[in-house]
This record gives C-alpha cells, sequence and structure tokens, in this order.
C-alpha cells in the first residue's frame, strides 16, 4: 500500500500570496493532522480532521484553513503569506481519531520570499 | 509547551544498545508516552508507545519508571541508519488528540 503522500514536495512563494498544500492519507485512514515544522524545532500541531470535520485546531491565525474531502484526502490553505510561514508542513494519516500511531508523508518544503 | 524534556544531542557507537531518555515529571494517569523519529528530510516515523508497563516491538524497547515521571528508549543494536532526531512526546486521551513535540535528541550513531 501506498504511504501517506503530499504535494507538491516543494514551493516557493511571495509574501502576501496563497497557498494551498494537497494531502492523501493511507488508504483506510479517515483522520488527517497537519503540522508545521520550522528548522530545528519540532513539528507544530496546526489542525486535525475525521470524518471531513475538524477535530482540533492549534494555536495559527485565522490565515491557515484546512478541509477534508469525501474520499478522506485533505488540503491546507494558508493566505496573506509571510516569511514566517516558511517551514516544513507534515500531513499525518491515521485509521481514526484515537488510533495510536500517526504516519507521516514526507512533506511539503515552502519557501516564502 | 511540550511536556516532555530530552537532551538535545547523544552519541552511540554502532552496534551499541542506543538509551534515549526522556523527563515528563508532569504527566496525568491518563497520558500515554509516545516516541516517534525523524531521519532527515523524511516525515516523523512512530517507533513505539506505553502507558505504564515496560513495551517491547521489531524497533525498540520502552521502559517507563514506576512513578512514570522519566522514560528510556532503547535501540537494542543500533546502525548508522538509527541516526536522527527522536522525539518523547505526552498525550493524553481527552477531545484534544494533538500530539504536542519538544525539540527532541538528536542521535548520532558512529561507525
Amino acid at each position: 500500500d501506498a504511504g501517506v503522500t503530499q504535494s507538491p514536495t516543494h514551493l516557493i512563494k511571495t509574501r502576501g500570496q496563497h497557498v494551498t498544500l494537497r494531502c492523501s492519507p493511507i488508504s483506510g485512514h479517515k483522520s488527517v493532522s497537519w503540522y508545521q515544522q520550522v528548522l530545528g524545532q519540532g513539528p507544530q500541531f496546526i489542525f486535525q480532521y475525521y470524518e471531513k470535520e475538524e477535530r482540533g485546531r492549534g494555536n495559527f491565525p485565522d490565515r491557515f484553513s484546512a478541509r477534508q474531502f469525501p474520499n478522506y484526502s485533505s488540503e491546507l490553505n494558508v493566505n496573506a503569506l509571510l516569511l514566517g510561514d516558511s517551514a516544513l508542513y507534515l500531513c499525518a494519516s491515521s485509521r481514526n481519531i484515537q488510533s495510536y500511531e500517526q504516519y507521516f508523508g514526507p512533506g511539503t518544503r515552502l519557501t516564502v520570499t | 509547551d511540550a511536556k516532555t524534556t530530552q537532551p538535545p544531542s547523544m552519541d552511540c557507537a554502532e552496534g551499541r544498545a542506543a538509551n534515549l531518555p526522556c523527563n515528563h515529571s508532569t504527566i496525568s494517569g491518563n497520558e500515554y508516552v509516545y516516541w516517534y523519529r525523524q531521519i532527515h528530510s523524511q516525515g516523523p516515523q512512530y517507533i513505539i508507545h506505553g502507558l505504564k508497563n515496560n513495551e517491547t516491538n521489531e524497533m525498540a524497547s520502552l521502559i517507563i519508571t514506576e512513578d512514570r515521571k522519566s522514560s528510556t528508549l532503547i535501540l537494542p543494536h543500533a546502525t548508522l541508519r538509527d541516526t536522527a532526531v527522536y522525539y518523547c512526546i505526552v498525550r493524553g486521551w481527552d477531545s484534544n488528540y494533538q500530539l504536542i513535540w519538544g525539540a527532541g535528541t538528536k542521535l548520532i550513531i558512529k561507525p
């Protein structure tokens, strides 16, 4: 089975622009979480979705939004990009919301100039 | 804020056991201890988790002290491919299922 896939792998945007990142979970997994990882730090939780509903939100501004589709894939949207949004964005899937294990994708490297 | 404290870096000789400590003195009764690792340029990978009993799987062993205030992840025969950042995380079964990550321990396996 394929693991968690994310697209694109790398992205360069300019301040003020908007970006959409995509994630496809492992087949059969219904929960998707998004994390932001700045260089040298651990991942920071942004959102968790389960069965197309938001079930958790981290301490991120309203410029960050996400959704989950009927096929359980997910999008993370960031508006009005700032230089500080430059990071690795990680998507993780799990079978359900209480699963012990989260399976991470390779991430999308976003650079804001 | 992360509920765990880990040393920023450690070295271990190839073939030896790597013992990674983690302090979680404020852990509550319903919180589990999880370990993940992140190899350079990859997404994090689940290793093991436990509540109060010691746990072992094909990757590692987890030793949790009786008071649950600290734990140790043991990689029994470290290889060069085990070089990674190792994260110790505590998480409870409440309405918020997020993982709260610290900075982790950079483990370097030396030949």
